[in-house]
C-alpha cells in the first residue's frame, strides 16, 4: 500500500464548476496534511494545510480530514482555468529518521472554457 | 515569505561528468533542508535530510556516494550528482525549514537537470 494515494486523472471540470480532489493515506498517527499545486515545470506551491479533523476554507479552497477514515480532500469553487495543474497531496510522517514530508502522485486538474 | 534559492535552473550535462546544485534560504537560516528528486509524471520523492553541520540523512535506495550533500552553513546547502548519468536527469527540488517547524517547508525553484 502506498503512503499517500491519488488517483492520477486528468479530472476534467467545466469553468465555474467545484473541482473534488480526494486522498487516501496509510499512516495512522499522521497528524499534518497539505495540498500543494504544481504548474508543470515549476516547484510545489502550498494551498492548504490541514491538522485537525474537519473543514477548513481559505477563499475558493475547502481542505476536508477525516482521520478516521485516513482521508484528506480538496474542494475547489467556482474552478477557473487557472486552476488547471497538478495537486499534490501530502503527509508529514512521523518516522525513526525525523518527520517525513511524503507526497502523493497528484492528480491532474483540467479547467475547461 | 520566506525565500528559497536554486542555482542552476537547469542544467545541461555529458555522462560522467559531475554537477553541482545550490539551494539557499535568502531571508531566513534554515536549520534543515531536503533535497527532492521528481521525474516525469511522478511525484518528489525525498532523497535525503540536510542538517546544516551534520552528514546528512539519505533516505533508502538514494546512494550517498553519488549523491554528495553539504550543508556547511544556515542559509546553504548543496547537491552534487557524481559521474552522472542519463538515469539522473530529473527535476532536483530543495526545500528548507525554520527551526523545527516541518509544518512549514519552503520549496526552492527547482533545478532540472538532463544528463546526455
Amino acid at each position: 500500500q502506498k503512503e499517500v494515494e491519488q488517483n492520477s486523472g486528468p479530472l476534467s471540470v467545466p469553468e465555474g464548476a467545484i473541482a473534488s480532489l480526494n486522498c487516501t493515506y496509510s499512516d495512522r498517527v499522521s497528524q499534518s496534511f497539505f495540498w500543494y499545486r504544481q504548474y508543470s515545470g515549476k516547484s510545489p506551491e502550498l494551498i492548504m494545510s490541514i491538522y485537525s479533523n474537519g473543514d477548513k476554507e481559505d477563499g475558493r479552497f475547502t481542505a476536508q480530514l477525516n482521520k478516521a477514515s485516513q482521508y484528506v480532500s480538496l474542494l475547489i469553487r467556482d474552478s477557473q482555468p487557472s486552476d488547471s495543474a497538478t495537486y499534490l497531496c501530502a503527509v508529514i510522517r512521523l518516522t525513526g529518521g525525523g518527520n517525513k514530508l511524503t507526497f502523493g502522485t497528484g492528480t491532474q486538474l483540467k479547467v475547461e472554457l | 515569505g520566506a525565500v528559497v534559492s536554486q542555482h542552476p535552473s537547469w542544467v545541461i550535462c555529458k555522462s560522467g561528468t559531475s554537477v553541482k546544485i545550490e539551494c539557499r534560504s535568502l531571508d531566513f537560516q534554515a536549520t534543515t533542508m531536503f533535497w527532492y528528486r521528481q521525474f516525469p509524471k511522478q511525484s518528489l520523492m525525498l532523497m535525503a535530510t540536510s542538517n546544516e553541520g551534520s552528514k546528512a540523512t539519505y533516505e533508502q535506495g538514494v546512494e550517498k556516494d553519488k549523491f554528495l550533500i553539504n550543508h556547511a552553513s544556515l542559509t546553504l546547502s548543496t547537491l552534487t550528482v557524481t559521474s552522472a548519468h542519463p538515469e539522473d536527469s530529473s527535476f532536483y527540488i530543495c526545500s528548507a525549514i525554520q527551526g523545527a517547524d516541518y509544518n512549514e517547508q519552503f520549496f526552492g525553484p527547482g533545478t532540472r537537470l538532463t544528463v546526455l
